[in-house]
């Protein structure tokens, strides 16, 4: 069974610059998770998708960031502007029904200059 | 609301030793508790994993874990070490009725000496 795959896998941009995450959760899971992995810390929960139905944004910082699902298969995260504090780790995750389990990509790495 | 503390951010020990890793949670509701590990530049992996039943879990690699609901615990335990064990470890706690939200702790990073 394919993982959860992301890409990029690295991305480096000049600060103000737009950038976009994707990710294509394991088939047949209908939750998707994005999370913010600072250096050093353990990941943190942006936002969090049942099908198509953005569940829990409540850590989303909406004024510069913006996440959709379309169709309730795979997801795209968005940050415009990005700022020098973005500079993290982009993790997505999935899971299925009541199944506590979350499946985690290998991140994308972002670099803000 | 529910947080982890995971006590130790480094911890070292030698191949062959005892890993103890610990972790203590705090829930106002009976709780859910991982064990993943990271290894550099790739995503995390889930070790094992207490919901109900049987308090000492069993994972992968050789690691268990026992759910201690007096002490608010769930330290990561393996016998014995190996180099391949060198990671960083996170504990993590969701509850019922939470949206499988997890909240995770800050890591332990794990060295294994020769």
């Amino acid at each position: 069974e394919a993982g959860v795959v992301q890409s990029p896998r690295y991305k480096i941009i000049e600060k103000k610059q737009p950038v976009a995450f994707w990710c294509n959760p394991i088939s047949g899971h209908n939750t998707l998770y994005w999370y913010l992995q600072n250096l050093g810390q353990g990941p943190e929960l942006l936002i969090r998708y049942e099908n198509e139905e953005a569940v829990d944004d409540s850590q989303l910082p909406k004024d510069r960031f913006s996440a959709e699902r379309l169709k309730g298969v795979d997801s795209t995260l968005k940050i415009q502007p990005a700022e020098l504090g973005d500079s993290a780790v982009y993790l997505c995750a999935s899971s299925f029904g009541e199944n506590y389990e979350q499946y985690f990509g290998p991140g994308t790495r972002l670099t803000v200059t | 609301a529910q947080s982890v503390t995971q006590l130790g951010s480094h911890v070292s020990v030698s191949e062959g030793a005892l890993v103890l890793l610990r972790c203590n949670y705090s829930s106002s509701v009976p709780p859910y508790l991982f064990w993943y590990v990271q290894y550099p530049n790739q995503g995390l992996q889930l070790l094992l994993k207490y919901t109900t039943g049987a308090t000492l879990v069993k994972g992968i690699n050789g690691f268990e874990a026992e759910f201690k609901k007096s002490e608010t615990s769930f330290h990561l335990t393996k016998p014995s070490a190996h180099m391949s064990d060198a990671a960083e470890y996170f504990c993590a706690v969701t509850t019922t009725g939470g949206g499988n939200k997890l909240t995770f702790g800050t890591g332990t990073q794990l060295k294994v000496e020769l």
